[in-house]
């Protein structure tokens, strides 16, 4: 079955800087990629999500890339803010009939004042 | 207008009672999750009905059986519960593309936040 494997687990970033949190995914026919965010005692929040018929996908300060060919897939937050602070999941989805999400592990990323 | 409603927010309970976790979407989706969260706060799929249809059970043990009562409920019981039942467990929704087959945003539920003692 689809295998998703995100990296760092942890991130600690000052603020004003870049954050970069990479994913790697197992089974090919996967073809949405959507990256969660979850503040603490909440659920995880849809930020930017990209299809495989496209490359990369900005929303802002938030961009995420899309390598289908290596399987890889990363989140890129510029100008970090302390309230970037949170765990964020990336998740691999294959267009059957299930339409389940299979999540990374997670990262926790802290961005220091 | 919160779009995924879950409750209770909290749960504590005696191993070996039976709960219950109920779940109400109004985005009008066609389809309806269960996610569980441990500890470790890994995320994994249990449930997946598509109006009212069970389509995606994850190899959940049957002591967990959820129940669609129409399109916008999705309702988890347990049975006999079990110290590593302790978890957040999330309700989700989306709404499936049929002509493309594509699948739109899950949003997330706030979490049922469950401790077995």
């Amino acid at each position: 079955g689809e295998n998703v494997e995100q990296h760092p687990s942890t991130l600690s970033v000052q603020e004003g800087d870049s954050a970069v949190i990479k994913c790697t995914y197992s089974d090919s026919a996967s073809n949405y990629f959507p990256w969660y965010k979850q503040e603490l005692g909440k659920g995880p929040q849809l930020i930017i999500d990209i299809r495989s018929n496209v490359g990369e996908k900005k929303d802002q300060r938030i961009a995420v890339t899309l390598n289908k060919t290596a399987k890889h897939f990363s989140l890129h937050i510029t100008e970090t803010q302390p309230e970037d602070s949170a765990v964020y999941f990336c998740a691999a989805s294959r267009p059957d009939s299930s339409y389940k999400l299979i999540f990374g592990s997670g990262t926790r990323l802290l961005v220091r004042p | 207008d919160t779009a995924v409603s879950q409750t209770p927010k909290y749960l504590v309970t005696q191993m070996g009672n039976d709960k219950s976790i109920k779940c109400e979407q109004n985005l009008g989706h066609d389809t309806m999750y269960w996610y569980k969260q441990d500890s470790k706060k890994f995320l994994k799929i249990m449930f997946s009905y598509n109006n009212k249809e069970l389509i995606i059970n994850e190899t959940v043990p049957n002591r967990f059986s959820p129940k669609s009562p129409d399109k916008a409920h999705l309702n988890l019981h347990i049975n006999s519960l079990e110290l590593g039942d302790s978890a957040v467990y999330f309700c989700a929704s989306s709404q499936v593309v049929r002509t493309s087959g594509n699948q739109e945003t899950q949003y997330f539920g706030p979490g049922t936040r469950l401790l077995v003692l």
